[in-house]
Parts: C-alpha cells; sequence; structure tokens
C-alpha cells in the first residue's frame, strides 16, 4: 500500500533558525512528489514537485530535495510568516495524491 | 484568475440532513478532486473527476456519499443524510495536464459541522 510519513509532527522554531522536514514514502511506482504550504482556515498551497531522486529545487528560503526513500524540505533561516503546515504528497501510478499528515512549524520572532 | 470557487464556506446542520457542497473549478482544467480534511486522517482523497467523468471514487466513504459534474465548471458533493462524523472541512482542487503536471489548485475550502 502506498504511503507516506512526515515529521516531525510539530516543529518550533527561532527566527532565523534552519531546520528541515522530512517525508518518507513508499509507493510503487513514483511519478511525482509534491510539497503544499497550508494556513490556517486555508485550502494547501503548491510549492514544488520533484519527479527523481537526486532533484532539487528551491524558492526563496526553502529548498526540497529528494532520494528514492523520502524528501526533505529545508528551510533557511526562517521568518515568522513561514509558520504554517507543510504537506508533502506523492502521485504514483494513477492521478491521484497521497497526502502526508503535514508538518506544523511555528517560527517565533 | 478567480481559482477554484467553494460555497458554501461554512456550513451547519443537524444529523439527518441533506448537504450539498458546490465547487467550481479554474477555467481550462480538466481535473477535478474532492477532498476531506480532519485532524485525525488528515487529507483524504474522496473522488476525481477527468473530463466531467469520474474516475476513482474509491475514498467515498459510503453511499451516503456522492458527487456529480454536470459540466466544466461546475461540480457538487452531496451527502445524505449527515451524521456528525461527516463533520469536516472539505476541499475541492483542479489540475490540468497541460500546466506543471498535476499541480493541484485548492479551493478555499467549506468547514461542515454536523449537530
Amino acid at each position: 500500500e502506498d504511503q507516506v510519513t512526515q515529521s516531525p509532527e510539530a516543529l518550533r522554531l527561532q527566527e532565523g533558525e534552519s531546520s528541515s522536514l522530512n517525508c518518507s514514502y513508499t509507493v510503487s511506482g513514483l511519478r511525482g512528489l509534491f510539497w503544499y504550504r497550508q494556513d490556517p482556515g486555508k485550502g494547501p498551497e503548491f510549492l514544488f514537485t520533484l519527479y527523481s531522486a537526486g532533484e532539487e529545487k528551491e524558492k526563496e528560503r526553502l529548498k526540497a530535495t529528494l532520494t528514492k526513500k523520502e524528501s526533505f524540505l529545508h528551510i533557511t533561516a526562517p521568518k515568522p510568516e513561514d509558520s504554517a503546515t507543510y504537506l508533502c504528497a506523492v502521485q504514483a501510478r494513477t492521478d491521484k495524491l497521497i497526502f502526508g499528515t503535514g508538518t506544523r512549524l511555528q517560527v517565533f520572532p | 484568475d478567480a481559482g477554484v470557487i467553494q460555497s458554501p464556506r461554512h456550513e451547519v446542520t443537524e444529523m439527518g440532513q441533506e448537504v450539498t457542497l458546490r465547487c467550481k473549478p479554474i477555467s481550462g482544467h480538466d481535473y477535478l478532486f474532492w477532498y476531506r480534511q480532519t485532524m485525525m486522517r488528515g487529507l483524504e482523497l474522496l473522488i476525481y473527476f477527468n473530463n466531467n467523468v469520474p474516475i476513482d471514487d474509491s475514498g467515498m466513504p459510503e453511499d451516503r456519499f456522492s458527487a456529480k459534474m454536470p459540466n466544466a465548471s461546475f461540480s457538487t458533493l452531496k451527502i445524505q443524510p449527515s451524521e456528525p462524523r461527516d463533520s469536516a472541512v472539505y476541499f475541492c482542487a483542479s489540475s490540468s495536464r497541460l500546466g506543471t503536471y498535476n499541480e493541484q489548485f485548492f479551493g478555499p475550502g467549506t468547514r461542515l459541522t454536523v449537530l
């Protein structure tokens, strides 16, 4: 069965304190791994898609990387506005995405 | 573009009542997805459509749930009869193979409370 596990469930960081979020997956035939950001009371907002091991993508203070078993979302020098829940999802053989339960990130000034 | 539009944003109803959630996807998108999000189970796919045709409804929890897409610009998710355990936030998302492959754009969600 295709599965996505995110860790940690929650993360508290001081502003400027870099860290990483983990997304490990078990899927037959990965077609893509997706990272989304979700703010309270809103729908998930797309951040990145990664397609193959070794691929990296960056956006402002965020960098996503992919291996054959997991993906990391690195946050460099975070700011309070980076506080949100970060969701990871995988796409296998069909068009549907399987989501993890997310990491709730809080960045304090 | 206005993005994915969902209505209502909040719905409070009593157990046993019929609930209808509505979604307007982004114009030109040929995929539409319905999700349910709860604290316990996270974001779960209920059903998705391609070119208005249901492709996979394996996530629909029971026969009380039904979804339709009569045209490319409108979809409904109906719960009849509703139960307290249906309380959740329901999201609609759309995507297009012509853009970033399967990047899904989510609506703001409908928060459903069944008393």
